[in-house]
């Protein structure tokens, strides 16, 4: 089984400066990863994801995430935020097998970003 | 090109009551999934459907089940309402069910009295 931990529920910053969102995951086989942001509302939009290959990842709107998998570890940061950049934010696992690819994701309990001017 | 349509957008029920939602996937996908999402919570994976079959469950009682039609559109059913379904409902979209490109829908809030 999958298990995601996203210790900070709530992240205040202030506009124009950098964030880091902390995610950790569990599993006993090989995971994608991936970060979506929900904004007041409205479903669920992918920002990025890690599937193989480089470590760091660009995403959508300036975020990127690093993959460690040392430390189990796939926190998302973004080195400039904007007030529109207030959401909540869910990183997820997918369980990962060669011969079945893609399989459900498994999502944290989210963190809300909260930008302020 | 419209992504993916749920309905209704919101609904109220009460206790012991059934309900069925509804999804249309974005065009070109033909995979169907459904997440839970309560209050505060991040989404569980329901089931998902492909090919008109439930290739994949989660957690959840029988009294979830679904339903999808030829055209991909997709059904959730829910009976015996408890105060515990009360949660955002998002369907997701993909072309193929292996395939880690999700579309979500913008949900349907369900309040159970």
């Amino acid at each position: 089984a999958q298990s995601v931990t996203q210790l900070d529920s709530q992240v205040p910053v202030f506009e124009e400066a950098p964030v880091e969102l902390r995610c950790n995951y569990s599993s006993s086989v090989s995971v994608y990863l991936f970060w979506y942001v929900q904004y007041p509302n409205q479903g669920l939009q992918l920002l990025l994801k890690y599937l193989s290959g480089s470590t760091l990842v660009k995403g959508i709107n300036g975020f990127e995430a690093e993959f460690n998998k040392s430390q189990t570890s796939f926190h998302l940061r973004k080195p400039s935020v904007h007030i529109s950049d207030t959401a909540e934010y869910f990183c997820a696992v997918s369980p990962y097998r060669r011969s079945t690819g893609f399989q459900k994701l498994v999502f944290g309990t989210g963190t809300r970003l909260l930008v302020s001017p | 090109d419209a992504g993916v349509t749920q309905s209704p957008t919101h609904l109220i029920k009460t206790r012991g009551q059934q309900v069925t939602l509804r999804c249309s996937p974005k065009s070109g996908h033909d995979t169907v999934s459904w997440y839970q999402q309560a209050l505060g919570q991040g989404p569980q994976f329901i089931f998902q459907y492909y090919e008109e079959e439930e290739r994949q469950r989660g957690n959840f009682p029988d009294r979830f089940s679904g339903h999808q039609f030829p055209n991909y559109s997709s059904e959730l059913n829910v009976n015996a309402l408890l105060l515990g379904d009360s949660a955002l409902y998002l369907c997701a979209s993909s072309e193929g069910a292996t395939n880690e490109k999700l579309f979500f829908g913008s949900g349907t809030q369900l309040s159970v009295l």
